[in-house]
C-alpha cells in the first residue's frame, strides 16, 4: 500500500495556472475513475476539491479542475488567489483499500 | 448544518488502548460508508479504515490490521475506531470522513482528534 506519488511543492503567481500530478499504477489509479482531490489549509481539516477524478463539489470555484491519463491524475487550478496557497493530496481506490499521494504544497508567489 | 465532531483521542501509553467517537449531524449518517483517515505530525494523510452503511463491509490498512476495529451505531449517528495494541507510529490526528457524492468522495470531514502514543 505505497503511496501514490505527487511533487513535494509547485508554486505560482496570482493569475497563472498550476498543474500537480499524481502517479499511481494500474492497480489503482488506472484501474478506476475514483479520483478525488483535497485542499488543507495549515491546521485545518481537509477539504474536497475534485472526485470521481473531474467532477467539482456545490462550491467549489470552477478553476478548479481535474484529469486522468492512463496511471497519472492531474489537478490543475487556474487564476491562482493567495488563498489557494496550500497542501494538496490525491487520492485514489485501490480495490479493498484507498490510497492518498504525499501530498504537495502551492505557493502562491 | 454538517458537523462531524471526533473525539476519544489522547495520550496513551505504547501497548494501551483507546476508543474514538464520531458524532455526526446535518445529514443523514445512515445512508453514506464512513472512513477513518488520520495525520502523522508534518505528514500527509493516511486511510486507515472505510465501514459500508449497514457495516457488513469493513477494509483496514494493512498498517492497523488487526489491531484497530471501526464500528459504525446509525440509530446514534455515531462512528467508533476502537484502537489495540497502539505503537508511537500510530501517533497522529484521527479524521472522520463521509463519502457522500460516490466513493472516495470525502465531503464531510471533522476537526479532528489527537492521539499521542508515548510513554
Amino acid at each position: 500500500q505505497s503511496a501514490l506519488t505527487q511533487p513535494r511543492s509547485v508554486s505560482g503567481s496570482p493569475g497563472q495556472s498550476v498543474t500537480i500530478s499524481c502517479t499511481g499504477t494500474s492497480s489503482d489509479i488506472g484501474a478506476y475513475n475514483y479520483v478525488s482531490w483535497y485542499q488543507q489549509h495549515s491546521g485545518k481539516a481537509p477539504k474536497l476539491m475534485i472526485y470521481g477524478v473531474t467532477k467539482r463539489p456545490s462550491g467549489v470555484p470552477d478553476r478548479f479542475s481535474g484529469s486522468k491519463s492512463d496511471n497519472t491524475a492531474s489537478l490543475t487550478i487556474s487564476g491562482l488567489q493567495a488563498d489557494d496557497e496550500a497542501d494538496y493530496y490525491c487520492c485514489s481506490n485501490a480495490g479493498t483499500y484507498v490510497i492518498f499521494g504525499g501530498g504537495t504544497k502551492l505557493t502562491v508567489l | 448544518e454538517v458537523q462531524m465532531v471526533e473525539s476519544g483521542g489522547g495520550l496513551v501509553q505504547p501497548g494501551g488502548s483507546l476508543r474514538l467517537s464520531c458524532a455526526a449531524s446535518g445529514f443523514t449518517f445512515s445512508s453514506f460508508t464512513m472512513d477513518w483517515v488520520r495525520q502523522a505530525p508534518g505528514k500527509g494523510l493516511e486511510w486507515i479504515s472505510f465501514i459500508s452503511v449497514s457495516s457488513g463491509t469493513r477494509y483496514y490498512a494493512d498498517s492497523v490490521k488487526g489491531r484497530f476495529t471501526i464500528s459504525r451505531d446509525n440509530a446514534k449517528n455515531s462512528l467508533y475506531l476502537e484502537m489495540n495494541n497502539l505503537r508511537a507510529e500510530d501517533t497522529a490526528v484521527y479524521y472522520c470522513a463521509a463519502e457522500v457524492d460516490e466513493p472516495l468522495s470525502f465531503d464531510y470531514w471533522g476537526q479532528g482528534t489527537l492521539v499521542t502514543v508515548s510513554s
